[in-house]
């Protein structure tokens, strides 16, 4: 079946570093490829997203761009600031007459020390 | 507007009760999802509405686990016989469901079941 990796955390790094977290998939077909993020105390919220090979998403300073020769959807940040402490899942999903039922990974969980 | 909306927030229950969790889906969202989040772990796939009727069932782990939408808005999920397995957060998303690709899902801030 589908399935997500991503990066095991926790990950800590100081203010204004650069940001990597890898993700890959295993999936059949044409899956769109997300990122969402979940902050303290708060829901799952999108962060970015892609639908084909090659597109990539960006929000908040964040970028992914999805590899389907890599099968990968690695997100990055130039320069992360504590705001930008909280767990990252990557997931999947394939249409299927209106279903997009979501398969995620595991989560990173980051922490951006001042 | 108003987002997703779950209760109860948190729900402590005994081993063997009858629970039920409720998700009322953003006005106008035809699609709403179930999934089960356990500690440590991504999301998981439970159920799938598109209006009344459920889906896509596939990722419901067993026949204590049971779903409905009635009236195609608010949902509820219905656990019998809990088991200390069950415990987890149950989260809820709702979508437009315009069949487009990669159609952005709206999570709730779930609910938190402790099954002692």
């Amino acid at each position: 079946g589908d399935s997500v990796t991503q990066m095991e955390g926790p990950v800590t790094l100081s203010e204004e570093a650069f940001l990597t977290i890898n993700c890959t998939y295993t999936a059949t077909g044409y899956p769109s490829l997300f990122w969402y993020v979940q902050y303290p105390g708060e829901g799952l919220q999108l962060l970015l997203k892609a639908t084909k090979a090659d597109d990539k998403g960006s929000n908040k300073g964040f970028e992914a761009t999805y590899r389907k020769e890599t099968t990968s959807f690695h997100l990055e940040k130039g320069s992360v600031q504590v705001s930008d402490s909280a767990v990252y899942f990557c997931a999947l999903t394939k249409s299927n007459f209106g279903n997009e039922k979501l398969t995620f990974g595991t989560g990173t969980r980051l922490t951006i020390i001042p | 507007g108003a987002g997703v909306s779950q209760t109860p927030s948190n729900k402590v229950t005994e081993k063997g009760k009858y629970v039920e969790l409720r998700c009322d889906p953003i006005s106008g969202h035809t699609a709403l999802y179930w999934y089960r989040q356990s500690l440590g772990q991504g999301p998981e796939f439970l159920i799938y509405f598109q209006g009344t009727g459920a889906a896509d069932d596939s990722g419901l782990p067993n026949d204590r686990f049971f779903a409905v939408r009635p009236e195609g808005s608010v949902s509820t999920l219905k656990i019998q016989r809990t088991e200390r397995g069950d415990s987890a957060v149950y989260l809820c998303a709702s979508s437009p469901s315009r069949r487009g690709l990669g159609e952005t899902q709206y999570f709730g801030p779930g609910t938190r079941l402790l099954v002692l």
